[in-house]
């Protein structure tokens, strides 16, 4: 089984700066990697994942992470946040294919607020 | 394309009664996967279909059903509703095997149980 443990519920941060969210994970079986986002009232959109190779993974609207092995965590940053930043996350892991699982594993969410 | 759409959006039901929420896939996805989302246990795996098949099943009790058409199109079920049932559910397609190929989400329906 796998289990996603993302570190800080609430990380308010203001206009302009850099922001990490963190993300650890647990599993006994090779994974992949992804960070979602909500908007409020929305589903969840992907902004990134992490299959294989490159460790630095580039997403949408100026979002990237890195996979650490060793440290099985795979945090999200951003250099420069905006408003528009404002919403949860969500780090979510499912079992590479060859486990035959195909469901994924979702954190409990880290709420970004961004102060004007 | 057209997303991933659920109806209905918003629905209140009473302990007992039961429900059926649809979700229609982006057209030519094959994979239908369903997600409870609560305030206190996050997002949680309901199951998933491929080509009309169960291929996956979350650990909920029996109340929760589904099922998929051959159109692709899914429908969830949850009789004897309890309180506890109140949660956004939301419903993602992909093309292939979730995971390799990307998820997309719908917008959720969100249920109301009183």
């Amino acid at each position: 089984a796998q289990s996603v443990t993302q570190l800080d519920s609430q990380v308010p941060v203001f206009e302009e700066a850099p922001v990490e969210l963190r993300c650890n994970y647990s599993s006994s079986v090779s994974v992949y990697l992804f960070w979602y986002v909500q908007y409020p009232n929305q589903g969840l959109q992907l902004l990134l994942k992490y299959l294989s190779g490159s460790t630095l993974v580039k997403g949408i609207n100026g979002f990237e992470a890195e996979f650490n092995k060793s440290q099985t965590s795979f945090h999200l940053r951003k250099p420069s946040v905006h408003i528009s930043d404002t919403a949860e996350y969500f780090c979510a892991v499912i079992p590479d294919s060859g486990a035959g699982s195909y469901q994924l594993t979702f954190g409990k969410g880290t709420k970004l607020s961004v102060i004007p | 394309k057209a997303g991933v759409t659920q109806t209905p959006r918003y629905l209140i039901k009473t302990r007992g009664q039961q429900v059926t929420l649809s979700c229609s896939p982006i057209s030519g996805h094959r994979s239908v996967s369903w997600y409870q989302q609560t305030p206190g246990q996050g997002l949680q795996f309901l199951f998933e279909y491929f080509s009309e098949t169960q291929r996956n099943k979350g650990n909920f009790p029996g109340r929760f059903s589904g099922r998929q058409f051959s159109n692709s199109r899914s429908e969830m079920n949850v009789s004897t509703l309890e309180l506890g049932d109140s949660a956004l559910y939301l419903c993602a397609s992909s093309d292939g095997l979730p995971g390799l190929y990307e998820q997309f989400f719908g917008p959720g329906t969100r249920l109301t149980v009183l």
